[in-house]
């Protein structure tokens, strides 16, 4: 059972164009909900995370959108650059002792100079 | 600061070979995972740790793989023997809160 579904699962954009990325969960016990930004041949690393006690956060170009009562959010990414050509895991966990985090099966982003 | 560094970064081996992968978190951090990559996925958990105990082992095939962290900083994950199934990166991340820090991970082939 995928807990949380990622779309699309590959994206190519023009360069300075916006990357817009969805994730849908299903258990309401999560309650952290970051981005991850991989390049071929390395580990994720976080790029941005939310709670869902906002609706939206942003950090430079990359913007989290939130939306409780449907159990989606989407990164958007603006200006995209060919350097954030990669691929993004959204994921999520729920609070306390548990930090297990369920990701979601990636997008592969190419963003064309 | 340094990351989480994990080593072997390559390893080729036969079927029913055994292999184990080795991880240093990054100092201070007292939780460990091990999370598995299969190609063209996000990673799966196989296991937490809390300072030595693991706290989260439900997704470990327990018939084959095996984990310690002794004294709370590096950990191993062995398995034994290997099945072609087992072909993915594994990786290590390490926190001190909810942030995780994945290391650039193992990746295992199996022939």
């Amino acid at each position: 059972q995928q807990q949380v579904k990622q779309s699309p699962q590959s994206l190519i954009v023009q360069k300075g164009g916006i990357s817009i990325i969805n994730c849908a969960y299903e258990n309401t016990a999560f309650d952290y909900f970051p981005w991850y930004q991989q390049f071929p041949g390395k580990g994720p690393a976080l790029l941005i995370a939310i709670r869902p006690d906002v609706s939206e956060k942003k950090e430079g170009r990359f913007t989290i959108s939130f939306n409780k009562s449907a159990k989606q959010f989407s990164l958007h990414i603006m200006d995209s650059q060919p350097g954030d050509s990669a691929t993004y895991f959204c994921a999520a966990s729920s609070g306390g002792s548990n930090y297990k985090l369920t990701f979601g099966k990636g997008t592969l982003l190419t963003v064309n100079p | 600061e340094a990351g989480v560094v994990q080593s072997p970064r390559y390893k080729i081996i036969e079927k029913k070979q055994p292999v184990a992968f080795w991880c240093n978190p990054i100092s201070g951090h007292n939780t460990l995972y091990w999370y598995r990559q299969n190609l063209g996925q996000g990673p799966e958990l196989l296991i937490r740790y809390e300072n030595e105990e693991a706290v989260d082992d439900s997704q470990l095939p327990k018939d084959r793989f095996s984990a310690e962290r002794l004294k709370g900083v590096d950990s191993t994950l062995k398995i034994q023997p290997a099945e072609l199934g087992d072909s993915a990166v594994y990786l290590c991340a390490s926190s001190e809160s909810w942030e995780q820090f994945f290391g650039p991970g193992t990746r295992l082939t199996v022939l």
